[in-house]
């Protein structure tokens, strides 16, 4: 059973950092294209990054380039995102999303984690 | 970039009701769309993917069309389970969200 558990959320001020940490189990990680999305709250869904299974290939939404960088470690099935110069607008869940197959787009989302949730304010 | 749009932005409905939700892509992006649900405080779930392809272990009451830019997803019979939010994606470049459309119980 896939299984994708994000942690690292909690809140923050304007213009400070956070990174968070996505554990996946259930598939075989490096195989797979994984990505990050987010919602505000009572909002929609938002794509936020995408990295390809041997981090060659790194594709940000434009809000975030910059600011957010995705990164992955292979050897302890593990995704990350680094968060820095935070905005009262990235507040939102954060989720970890594993791409459906292994070949094909990149952004044919799959699997779901739980979700966590990034506020930031003063 | 491709914008996608949804219709209804909300629906009312009765268990047992057949729902149709369009969604519009802004270009031509062949079948590359999916259809995700998401119930209130939970993560969202794939669907359907390749606009009519069911996602494995989703009841057959839910079914996928169109190609090109005009897209489909029907429910033929609506149960207490399926109310939640529904969003479409396209995956042809850079992806994109529908808006969502959340289904009520009438």
């Amino acid at each position: 059973e896939v299984r994708l558990v994000e942690s690292g959320g909690g809140l923050v001020k304007p213009g400070g950092s956070l990174r968070l940490s996505c554990a996946a189990s259930g598939f075989i990680f490096n195989t797979y294209v994984m990505s990050w999305v987010r919602q505000a709250p009572g909002k929609g869904l938002e794509w936020v990054a995408s990295i390809s299974a041997g981090s060659s290939y790194i594709h940000y939404t434009d809000s975030v380039k910059g600011r957010f960088s995705v990164s992955r470690d292979n050897a302890k099935n593990s995704l990350y995102l680094q968060m820095d110069s935070l905005r009262a607008e990235d507040t939102a869940v954060y989720y970890c999303v594993k791409a459906l197959l292994r070949s094909g787009s990149f952004y044919l989302f799959g699997h779901w984690g739980q979700g966590i949730l990034v506020t930031v304010s003063s | 970039d491709i914008q996608v749009t949804q219709s209804p932005a909300s629906l009312s409905a009765s268990v047992g009701d057949r729902v149709t939700i369009t969604c519009q892509a802004s270009q031509d992006i062949s079948i590359h769309l999916s259809w995700h649900q998401q119930k209130p405080g939970k993560a969202p779930k794939l669907l359907i993917y390749d606009a009519s392809n069911l996602e494995t272990g989703v009841p057959s009451r839910f079914s996928g069309s169109g190609a090109g830019t005009d897209f489909t997803l029907t429910i033929s019979s609506l149960q207490p389970e399926d109310f939640a939010t529904y969003y479409c994606q396209h995956y042809d470049n850079l992806p994109a969200f529908g808006p969502g459309t959340k289904v009520n119980i009438k």
